[in-house]
C-alpha cells in the first residue's frame, strides 16, 4: 500500500542549528515532491516544490533534497529560529499531478 | 489578496443533517481539492476538481460529494453527515495540480 514516513513525530533543536527533516515513500512514483509548513489551526503554506529530475532546491534557508532511488527528500533549515517552530509537511502526487498524499508531519521546536 | 475563503469556520451538526461547507478562491485557479486532516492520520486528500464541472475522488471520498459548476467555487457536501466525518477540514487551490497549491484556512466540523 502506499505510504510516507516522516523521521518522528517531534525535533526539537537549538536556534541557531541546522534542522533536518526526512520524507520517504514507498510504492510511489512521484514527479515531484512538495514540502509545507504548518501553523496550529492554520492550513499549510507552500514552501517547496523539487522535481523527480533535480537533486536539490533552496530558498534562502531552506534546501529540499529528491533521492528518487533511496525514495527519500531531505528538508533543512539552517540558522534555525524559534520562528521556525511548527509542523512540517511533504506532499507526493501520484505521477498524474493531480492526487496527492501527504506525510503526517513533523513536529518541530528551535529551543531559544 | 490572494485567498482561498472557507465557511464556516467551525460548525456542530446532528447525525444525518445534510451541509454544505463551501470554499472559494480569487485567484482564478483551475485545480482545487478538498482534504480532512486527523491526528495521527495526517492531511488525506477526498475529491479534487481539475476545471470546472471536472470532478475526481481522493483517497477518502466515501460519504462526501462536490461540484464545481464555477471556476472560482468548490462546495463540499455531507448529504448524512456521521460520527466519524468530525474532523478538519481544509480546501486547496493551485493553478495546476503540479504547482503549490494555497489552503483555507480551515473548517471545523463536529458531528454528533
Amino acid at each position: 500500500s502506499q505510504k510516507i514516513e516522516q523521521n518522528s513525530e517531534a525535533l526539537n533543536i537549538q536556534e541557531g542549528k541546522t534542522a533536518t527533516l526526512t520524507c520517504n515513500y514507498t510504492n510511489y512514483s512521484p514527479a515531484y515532491l512538495q514540502w509545507y509548513r504548518q501553523d496550529p489551526g492554520r492550513g499549510p503554506v507552500f514552501l517547496l516544490l523539487i522535481r523527480e529530475n533535480e537533486k536539490e532546491k533552496r530558498k534562502e534557508r531552506l534546501k529540499v533534497t529528491f533521492d528518487t532511488t533511496l525514495k527519500q527528500s531531505l528538508f533543512h533549515i539552517t540558522a534555525s529560529q524559534p520562528a521556525d517552530s511548527a509542523t512540517y509537511l511533504c506532499a507526493l502526487d501520484l505521477d498524474t499531478g493531480n492526487q496527492f498524499y501527504f506525510g503526517t508531519g513533523t513536529s518541530l521546536t528551535v529551543i531559544p | 489578496e490572494a485567498q482561498v475563503t472557507q465557511n464556516p469556520r467551525y460548525l456542530i451538526t446532528v447525525t444525518g443533517k445534510k451541509l454544505t461547507v463551501t470554499c472559494s478562491q480569487n485567484m482564478n485557479h483551475e485545480y482545487m481539492s478538498w482534504y480532512r486532516q486527523d491526528p495521527g492520520l495526517g492531511l488525506r486528500q477526498i475529491y479534487y476538481s481539475m476545471n470546472v464541472e471536472v470532478t475526481d475522488k481522493g483517497d477518502v471520498p466515501e460519504g462526501y460529494k462536490v461540484s464545481r459548476k464555477e471556476k472560482r467555487n468548490f462546495p463540499l457536501i455531507l448529504e448524512s453527515p456521521s460520527p466519524n466525518q468530525t474532523s478538519l477540514y481544509f480546501c486547496a487551490s493551485s493553478s495546476s495540480g503540479a504547482t503549490e497549491a494555497f489552503f483555507g484556512q480551515g473548517t471545523r466540523l463536529t458531528v454528533v
